[in-house]
């Protein structure tokens, strides 16, 4: 049972356009959510989060939208260089019950910027 | 901040052998470490939790006898894969966090191979 969703195995951008990765979820005991970035043969590296008490989070190019109602969050990132290409990772972490504190990763999205 | 360190990045060994993999959190202490296990194109799944100083939970289909986990200090956890086969043979990475309101910061990973 895939909790964490990201339905979109690969997103092809023009450099300086906007970059839209989605994510969906289906525990509704999720109350925090992160996106990683990995590089190939590395680990993730933490980019942004949001908690679900917001709707909204920025950190310069990066912005995470939360959509509670619709179990939808969604990384935008304005505007996209050929550095970014990478694959993004959607994770949510648990308020209680067996999901308490635990990282639940969605598939991956390989993001790749055009030059 | 927060680097965490993984050691080794490769092995290759024969089946039957038993591999151990160290993660280290360099500049900061980590409460509770995690260690995910990742299969090609597939998401990082957790495999077990561990807390300084106290046994690991290990999460629903993984064998604790057949991964050996270890949380000595608040800087150093390491897995132990016994005996390890062919099956076994795929990506492991840690994580640490110093709380559970943090983000958890990864190491870069270890690709396991068995003969």
């Amino acid at each position: 049972d895939q909790q964490v969703k990201q339905n979109s195995p690969s997103l092809s951008v023009q450099e300086g356009r906007i970059s839209i990765l989605n994510c969906d979820y289906t525990n509704s005991m999720f109350d925090y959510f992160l996106w990683y970035k990995k590089y190939p043969a590395e680990g993730p590296t933490f980019l942004i989060s949001i908690s679900s008490i917001k709707d909204k989070n920025e950190d310069g190019r990066f912005t995470v939208f939360l959509n509670k109602s619709a179990k939808h969050l969604s990384l935008h990132i304005v505007p996209s260089q050929p550095g970014d290409s990478a694959v993004y990772f959607c994770a949510a972490i648990g308020a209680g019950g067996t999901s308490y504190g635990k990282l639940t990763f969605g598939q991956g999205t390989i993001l790749t910027v055009h030059p | 901040g927060a680097v965490v360190s993984q050691h080794p990045s490769w092995v290759i060994c024969k089946s039957g052998t038993s591999v151990k993999i160290e993660c280290r959190s360099l500049d900061f202490q980590a409460t509770t470490m995690f260690w995910y296990r990742q299969f090609p194109k597939q998401s990082l799944m957790l495999m077990a939790t561990s807390n300084e100083g106290s046994k690991a939970t290990y999460e629903q289909g993984v064998e604790k006898d057949k991964f050996l986990i270890n949380h000595a200090s608040l800087t150093l956890s390491t897995l132990t894969v016994t005996s390890a086969h062919p099956e076994d043979s795929s990506f492991y990475i840690c994580s640490a966090r110093t709380g559970v309101d943090q983000p958890q910061h990864f190491g870069d990973g270890t690709r396991l191979s068995i003969l």
